[in-house]
Parts: C-alpha cells; sequence; structure tokens
C-alpha cells in the first residue's frame, strides 16, 4: 500500500561523485519534499516541490539541488558528494488541503559518503 | 523561524509503563500532528489533532492540543515493545507557508521487557 517508494534503499558513494536519489509516487499528491534525518538535528528539510517544474529551497539545501519534471516523480541530486552528507534521506508526500492529516513518508534512503 | 521543543529527548521504561511526551513551541499552530518512527522506516502518522482543546485517542495512545494553541502532548498506556521507535510531534503554521510542517527533534523511546 506504499503510495511512495524511494530508491535506491542504501547507497554507498565515494566522495566528489554525483548521486541522484528518487522519489516516485502514485497518490498524485500535489507537494513533494526531500528531507534528512541526523541524529540531534531530527527531521531537517532540503528542498520541496509545489507543482511540476516548481521547487523551493529548505532549511539545509546547500550542496543539493532537485527535479520534479513529473507529479509522480521527485529527484534529488547531490552534484559533488561530500562526507557531510552522510545521511538517511526520506521523501514525503501531501495533498494539503485545511484539515488534512499531514506527511506520508517514504522508507528512506542510507547515503554513506566514504 | 517557528520551532517545536520536544521533550524528553529519550526515555528508558519498563514494559506496562505509562509514557508522557511534549511539544511546546512559541508560536501557535493550526493542527498538530505526531508521527511514529520504527527502526529503519520512515515516520508514520499516529494522530491528527485540528482544535485547539481536542482530546484524540488511538488504541493505547492519547493525545491532545493545547489550548493556546502552541503545545501538545502524546501518551501511551501501559507501554509494550513494539512501541519502542522515534516519536516525532509537527505543527502546520497558519500563514503563508503553512505546506511546510515544522517537526521536533524527537523523542527517542526504548521499553525494556
Amino acid at each position: 500500500d506504499a503510495g511512495i517508494t524511494q530508491s535506491p534503499r542504501h547507497k554507498v558513494t565515494e566522495t566528489g561523485t554525483p548521486v541522484t536519489l528518487r522519489c516516485h509516487q502514485t497518490e498524485n499528491h500535489r507537494y513533494m519534499y526531500w528531507y534528512r534525518q541526523d541524529p540531534g538535528h531530527g527531521l531537517r528539510l532540503i528542498h520541496y516541490s509545489y507543482g511540476v517544474k516548481d521547487t523551493d529551497k529548505g532549511e539545509v539545501s546547500d550542496g543539493y539541488s532537485v527535479s520534479r519534471s513529473k507529479t509522480e516523480d521527485f529527484l534529488l541530486t547531490l552534484e559533488s558528494a561530500t562526507s557531510s552528507q552522510t545521511s538517511v534521506y526520506f521523501c514525503a508526500i501531501s495533498d494539503y488541503t485545511e484539515g488534512t492529516a499531514g506527511y506520508t513518508f517514504g522508507s528512506g534512503t542510507r547515503l554513506t559518503v566514504v | 523561524g517557528q520551532q517545536l521543543n520536544q521533550s524528553p529527548q529519550s526515555m528508558f521504561i519498563q514494559e506496562g509503563e505509562d509514557v508522557s511526551m511534549n511539544c511546546t513551541s512559541s508560536s501557535i499552530f493550526n493542527t498538530w500532528l505526531w508521527y511514529k518512527q520504527d527502526p529503519g522506516e520512515g515516520p508514520v502518522l499516529l494522530i491528527a489533532l485540528y482544535k485547539a482543546g481536542e482530546l484524540t485517542s488511538n488504541g493505547r495512545l492519547t493525545a491532545q492540543f493545547g489550548i493556546t494553541r502552541k503545545d501538545s502532548f502524546l501518551n501511551i498506556s501501559a507501554s509494550i515493545p513494539s512501541d519502542v521507535g522515534i516519536y516525532f510531534c509537527a505543527g502546520r503554521p497558519p500563514q503563508g507557508g503553512s505546506e511546510k510542517l515544522v517537526f521536533g527533534k524527537g523523542t527517542k523511546l526504548t521499553v525494556n521487557p
């Protein structure tokens, strides 16, 4: 009943290499988000999208870019991975209207930059 | 920016005990949400609260939307081992940008059998 899938689930990459994480949804939700989760910091917003080709920065966007060419796909790219980007990355979706219940999260991608 | 102060950061309890955690803010929110994250998974919604003063239960879980709209608490009664995980509060601000939730940093719960 996923409705939202992230790929890959795990990735190890070398410093300086580009990395792209994919979030795919089948719910036709307007909003999509990328978060990173690190011990002591909770969930921090990297970028989000409010429609096809409409994206905006979150609180920790440096070193990351995103693209959304279709409603169902939201890509997160690390142009040149650094060790500080080792983290667990979560995608979330939302069909925000007043009174709705918030986000649905994917299962996460664990990224290790060596 | 808006922040949610979630406490405690961690809890170690015995099976069968009750648990209480809360979130506070200096800002008001229109919606309060409580999520649970199991190890290796993404957060899953437990309870959503939409009105100040609202008290909502979901099985052994009870949550309340504070009267001032600046706080919320979550109680878990008679804890069991599968309650282990990280619990996050989240709030939806009333003004522009409300499509972005504000998250607390989480309460890590450990339950000893």
